[in-house]
């Protein structure tokens, strides 16, 4: 089954942990996309990378961190410093070949306690 | 990017046409109109896009007015899976390297479809 996955769906953390989210795929995109969404709002570009081992920093890149080391994964650290880390983070993919044409996973909804 | 305006929030009947609009009217000539939707808590989910012609697909059509100004989001038949927000995205094609899908995404229009 080719897709996005992204897990857990929920996740929950104490104030002042930091926290990874994962995002795989297996659609052999080369770029991969992260995007925070608050509620009833429009969604907001944290970090992209265009290919392994290069990444840039989005709109709101302030107390996230990535990493690309593997083509499949793009893995998401959400960092004590970011102020207010509750939202949906929804990774994507860009299909190789179309400029904006972008394919999103499940989300996942993290709540810092 | 060009601004898009669209409406906060529209109702439709099941087994209608829902026509969805869209403003852009600061569109540039190397800048295509993006339609994605989003249900309920799940990521966006691509729909179509067009530069200056009228496109269809399976989930819809795309009808861009010859000024590119503005551009209409037609599903055919609503259904009460089709209740989402629908969100219009203007976006070069070419944006510069790194630039490369880069979406902005606003705060869209959500989509009642009733019974």
């Amino acid at each position: 089954d080719g897709g996005i996955t992204q897990s857990p769906k929920y996740l929950f953390r104490k104030e002042g942990q930091n926290v990874t989210l994962s995002c795989e795929q297996n659609l052999n995109h080369d770029a991969m996309y992260w995007y925070r969404q608050d509620p009833g709002q429009g969604l907001r570009l944290i970090y992209y990378s265009q290919i392994v081992n290069d990444f840039q920093k989005g709109d709101i890149a302030e107390g996230y961190s990535v990493s690309r080391e593997k083509k499949e994964s793009f893995p998401l650290t959400v960092t004590s410093a970011q102020k207010n880390p509750t939202a949906f983070y929804l990774c994507a993919t860009r299909r190789t070949g179309s400029y904006n044409e972008q394919f999103f996973g499940p989300g996942t909804r993290l709540t810092v306690l | 990017d060009a601004k898009t305006t669209q409406p906060t929030s529209m109702d439709c009947a099941e087994g209608r046409a829902a026509n969805l609009p869209c403003n852009h009217s600061t569109i540039s000539g190397n800048e295509y109109v993006y339609w994605y939707r989003q249900i309920h808590s799940q990521g966006p989910q691509y729909i179509i896009h067009g530069l200056k012609n009228n496109e269809t697909n399976e989930m819809a059509s795309l009808i861009i007015t010859e000024d590119r100004k503005s551009s209409t989001l037609i599903l055919p038949h609503a259904t009460l899976r089709d209740t989402a927000v629908y969100y219009c995205i203007v976006r070069a094609v070419y944006a510069g390297g790194t630039s490369y899908g880069k979406l902005t995404f606003g705060q869209g229009t959500i989509l009642t479809v009733h019974p």
